[in-house]
């Protein structure tokens, strides 16, 4: 059964430091690895996605990248801003043979706080 | 804009009345599915389609259904609603082919009194 773990579960950091956020799996046979922003109560939004057979996505200040054999998962994000407090999910999707419905495994989550 | 949306967004209930939260997506996308927020246990599907007239249970499927009637709306039926499905829920769709890529509603909250 695959799970996913994302550690620390909070993390406060003042403006302009670079965020380190972290994702392991414990099945390597993933299709893709999703990473997500989720504001209070509010909906997921779809940050960058990496195929498996890539090894990182860029987009603006995010990076991802993503070691597959380890089964680790990496974002980060430059220059943190206050705009930048949120809680960050990793999701998973095994190979389609593998998981039926697109099923997604979350990860418990990342809060950051960036204090100005 | 490409977009999946839910209603309501917020809905109190009280227990045993039935209950449907619509979802739609204008994606033309095959899969769509149904996942719970919960502090603690994170986000857990409960239902997905792989297309029209095609669905299946996902992790969490006691005490809901669904249908697929159409390609674009797939909603949430909760006949006999109780307090511990008092929860976030989030309606998603991916086309299901080449990234699988998933895209999400805005979520809605739901309290069950």
């Amino acid at each position: 059964k695959q799970e996913v773990t994302q550690i620390p579960a909070a993390l406060s950091v003042p403006e302009g430091e670079n965020l380190v956020l972290n994702c392991s799996f414990t099945d390597s046979a993933i299709y893709n690895l999703q990473w997500f922003r989720q504001d209070p109560g509010k909906g997921l939004t779809s940050l960058l996605l990496i195929q498996s057979s890539q090894r990182e996505q860029t987009s603006g200040r995010l990076n991802a990248s993503l070691d597959k054999s380890s089964g680790r998962s990496t974002l980060y994000i430059a220059a943190s801003q206050p705009g930048d407090s949120a809680t960050y999910l990793c999701a998973v999707i095994l190979t389609p043979l593998r998981a039926a419905g697109n099923k997604l495994t979350f990860g418990g989550g990342t809060r950051v706080l960036v204090k100005p | 804009e490409a977009q999946v949306t839910q209603n309501p967004r917020y809905l109190i209930t009280v227990t045993g009345k039935k209950l449907t939260v619509t979802c739609s997506q204008n994606m033309n996308h095959e899969y769509m599915s149904w996942y719970r927020q919960d502090p603690g246990l994170g986000l857990r599907q409960i239902y997905y389609s792989m297309n029209v007239e095609v669905t299946d249970k996902g992790d969490v499927p006691e005490g809901y259904k669904v249908s697929r009637k159409e390609k674009r709306n797939f909603p949430l039926i909760l006949e006999s609603p109780s307090p511990n499905q008092t929860s976030l829920y989030f309606c998603a769709s991916s086309p299901g082919k080449i990234t699988y890529e998933q895209y999400f509603g805005p979520g809605t909250r739901l309290t069950v009194t």
